[in-house]
């Protein structure tokens, strides 16, 4: 059974703060999404990691994918209130033609 | 373009009743999703389709079903709501000639069964 684990699950942090959140998932897999959630809207597509290496950013946020660990990151760098919400990290697998989430990460940014 | 829309935004049923959840994508996307979301669960995947008239199970298919006539359409039905159905459902879509499967979400149906 394929799972995804987030860490932290919650996060409160001060503004202009450094933080990261991993994502760790129990099956091989070359390709992980990001999204972010705002409260009572939709699912926003921020990266999209195809293989072992690779690193993506935007803004404030970057996120890398260790795929011989089973692990990405979506590290925050000078936090700022705007970056509160929920983020989702999600895998797929060969031939499953879907994603699996994880549970998600409500991150709070205090001014 | 208005990317993925759902119908209705907002729904209360009682038990026992019956519904229908309307996805449309105007993306020309081949694959279409239903997930439902829970506080502290993330998304769980319902049913799926890969194409115009193909469905497949997902995670969490009990108790619902799903159809998918039109390429852009992808209904999700249920037919005897249970209070265990009360959720917030979300429905994706994504391209299926790419090595990857980056979805575009709708904006969500509240449902709640009392």
């Amino acid at each position: 059974e394929l799972k995804v684990e987030q860490n932290p699950l919650f996060l409160s942090m001060q503004e202009g703060k450094n933080y990261t959140i991993y994502c760790n998932y129990s099956t091989t897999s070359d390709r992980l999404y990001w999204y972010r959630q705002d409260p009572g809207k939709s699912l926003e597509s921020l990266f999209v990691l195809l293989s072992n290496g690779a690193v993506k950013q935007e803004g404030r946020l970057m996120a890398s994918l260790d795929t011989k660990a089973r692990l990405s990151t979506l590290h925050i760098t000078a936090a700022v209130h705007d970056l509160s919400a929920t983020y989702f990290c999600a895998v797929d697998i060969s031939g499953a033609n879907n994603l699996f989430f994880g549970t998600g990460t409500r991150l709070t940014v205090i001014p | 373009n208005a990317g993925v829309t759902q119908t209705p935004k907002f729904r209360v049923l009682k038990t026992g009743q019956s519904m229908t959840l309307l996805c449309a994508q105007d993306m020309n996307h081949e694959y279409m999703y239903w997930y439902r979301q829970d506080p502290g669960m993330g998304l769980r995947l319902i049913h799926y389709s890969v194409g115009e008239g193909t469905t497949a199970k997902g995670e969490v298919p009990d108790g619902y079903n799903v159809s998918r006539l039109k390429k852009q359409n992808f209904l999700l039905g249920l037919e005897s709501a249970a209070p265990s159905q009360t959720s917030v459902y979300f429905c994706a879509s994504s391209y299926s000639d790419r090595d990857y499967y980056e979805q575009y979400f709708g904006p969500g149906t509240r449902l709640t069964v009392t």
